[in-house]
C-alpha cells in the first residue's frame, strides 16, 4: 500500500462545477497535508495546507481533514478552465521534515 | 523577489560522469528538501535539510548525496550518474509554521531536467 495515495484521475468537470479531490495516507503520526497545484512543465504551488480536523475554506478552494478515517480532501468550487492542472496530496510527519506526495490527479475543466 | 532557483535546468551529461545541481533560496528558510518526479510515480523525497549541517535521507536517497553548508544553499550530488537517474529534480524550501515549528508549507524551484545517456 502506498503511503499516500490520491484518486487516479483523469478528473474531467464543466465550468462552473465543483471538483472533488480525494487522498488517504497510511501514516498515523501524520500531522500537516497539504495540496500543491502543477501546472503542465511546471513546478509544484502551494494551494492549501490543513493541519486539524475539519474543514479549511479559502476562496474556492475548502480543505477537508479527517485523521481518524486517514482522509484529506481538496474541493474546489465554481470550476474554471484555469484550474485544469495535476493536484498533489503531500503529508508531513511531525517536525522531522520528511514529505510525502501522492502521485497527483490530473483536473481538467472543460468550458 | 523571494524564490528558490537551481542550476542548470537542462542537463543532458553520460553515465559515470559527476555533476552538481546547485539550488539556492533567499527567503532565510531553514528547511530544503530535493525531490525527484518520474512518470507515474509523482514526486519523491531524495534528502532533506532542517538546517546547516543536517540532513537526512528521504525515500529515494541511493546514488545521490547532499550537504549544507550554508543555510542558502543546498546542492544535490551525483557521483556516478546512471540512466535510471534521468528524470525531472526539484529543490524546495520552506519556513516552519505552527507554534512548535511543525510544519512546513514548501516554496519548490523552477526543476532541473537531467538526461543521463
Amino acid at each position: 500500500q502506498k503511503e499516500v495515495e490520491q484518486n487516479s484521475g483523469p478528473l474531467s468537470v464543466p465550468e462552473g462545477a465543483i471538483a472533488s479531490l480525494n487522498c488517504t495516507y497510511s501514516d498515523r503520526v501524520s500531522q500537516s497535508f497539504f495540496w500543491y497545484r502543477q501546472y503542465s512543465g511546471k513546478s509544484p504551488e502551494l494551494i492549501m495546507s490543513i493541519y486539524s480536523n475539519g474543514d479549511k475554506e479559502d476562496g474556492r478552494f475548502t480543505a477537508q481533514l479527517n485523521k481518524a478515517s486517514q482522509y484529506v480532501s481538496l474541493l474546489i468550487r465554481d470550476s474554471q478552465p484555469s484550474d485544469s492542472a495535476t493536484y498533489l496530496c503531500a503529508v508531513n510527519s511531525g517536525g522531522a521534515g520528511k514529505s510525502t506526495f501522492g502521485d497527483g490527479t490530473t483536473l481538467t475543466v472543460k468550458p | 523577489e523571494a524564490q528558490v532557483t537551481q542550476n542548470p535546468r537542462y542537463l543532458i551529461t553520460v553515465t559515470g560522469k559527476k555533476l552538481t545541481v546547485t539550488c539556492s533560496q533567499n527567503m532565510n528558510h531553514e528547511y530544503m528538501s530535493w525531490y525527484r518526479q518520474d512518470p507515474g510515480l509523482g514526486l519523491r523525497q531524495i534528502y532533506y535539510s532542517m538546517n546547516v549541517e543536517v540532513t537526512d535521507k528521504g525515500d529515494v536517497p541511493e546514488g545521490y548525496k547532499v550537504s549544507r553548508k550554508e543555510k542558502r544553499n543546498f546542492p544535490l550530488i551525483l557521483e556516478s550518474p546512471s540512466p535510471n537517474q534521468t528524470s525531472l529534480y526539484f529543490c524546495a524550501s520552506s519556513f516552519r509554521v505552527g507554534l512548535d515549528g511543525r510544519y512546513h508549507e514548501q516554496f519548490f524551484g523552477p526543476g532541473t531536467r537531467l538526461t543521463v545517456l
